[in-house]
């Protein structure tokens, strides 16, 4: 059974035109991570959510942005897709209450930009 | 900050064999939480191994055991009898604190031969 599950699986957009990634879990965990992983990279936090609590990346674009409209659901917006932004982006969620840490991945989203 | 270094970026193993995996990681934390994560080919990130630092005993899950070594600061994963279904990419990861972020190594290819 998917615990996080991530639509699309695959997305091709245009350069410059906006693009949103969803991320759905049934954990009821409380957070929420977006990463990018680009090409034999490790993968790279954008920002998390805290309940609603939004944590930005120093370094995250601001052509990034993501909204969380309830416990269940989390979304990435770019908002003005560059050629650089094609990547696997992959949502995770955790239970910050629990002290194991662990991260539950979804099976990503591969992102191509032409 | 901290960094997470793994030196090997790809590895190959007979069927049925052991192998081991490295990872070197810096902090200056004195608590925090490391694990090793499996990403097969078009699948899902999913969580292999996890170790408390403050445990000195080494974390094991059937075929899999690290080699836990804080003062020199290294976190290596052993795979016993590895199988087919071993082959993937394996990440290390460091994360300090409950609902925190994972900052990962760059990841090591795993083949399985038969």
């Amino acid at each position: 059974d998917a615990m996080v599950i991530q639509n699309p699986r695959y997305q091709v957009t245009q350069f410059g035109k906006p693009v949103t990634l969803s991320c759905s879990q049934t954990l009821n965990h409380n957070v929420m991570y977006w990463y990018q992983q680009k090409s034999s990279q490790a993968p790279k936090l954008l920002f998390h959510y805290y309940d609603k609590d939004f944590n930005n990346e120093a370094d995250t674009p601001d052509n990034f942005q993501s909204r969380r409209p309830n416990t269940s659901f989390c979304f990435l917006d770019i908002r003005s897709p560059g050629l650089g932004d094609a990547a696997m982006y992959l949502c995770a969620t955790s239970d910050g209450g629990l002290a194991k840490n662990i991260q539950y991945f979804g099976a990503g989203t591969r992102l191509s930009v032409l | 900050a901290q960094t997470v270094t793994q030196s090997q970026p790809e590895m190959s193993v007979q069927e049925a064999e052991t192998v081991t995996l490295s990872c070197t990681y810096d902090t200056s934390e004195n608590n925090y939480y490391l694990f090793w994560y499996k990403q097969p080919p078009s699948r899902q990130m999913i969580l292999v191994i996890r170790q408390e630092a403050y445990k000195q005993q080494n974390a094991t899950e059937n075929r899999f055991s690290v080699n836990f070594q804080k003062a020199a600061k290294s976190f290596s994963l052993k795979i016993s009898d590895s199988q087919l279904g071993d082959t993937a990419m394996y990440f290390c990861a460091f994360t300090r604190s409950s609902g925190d972020k994972l900052t990962f190594g760059t990841g090591t290819r795993l083949a399985v031969r038969p």
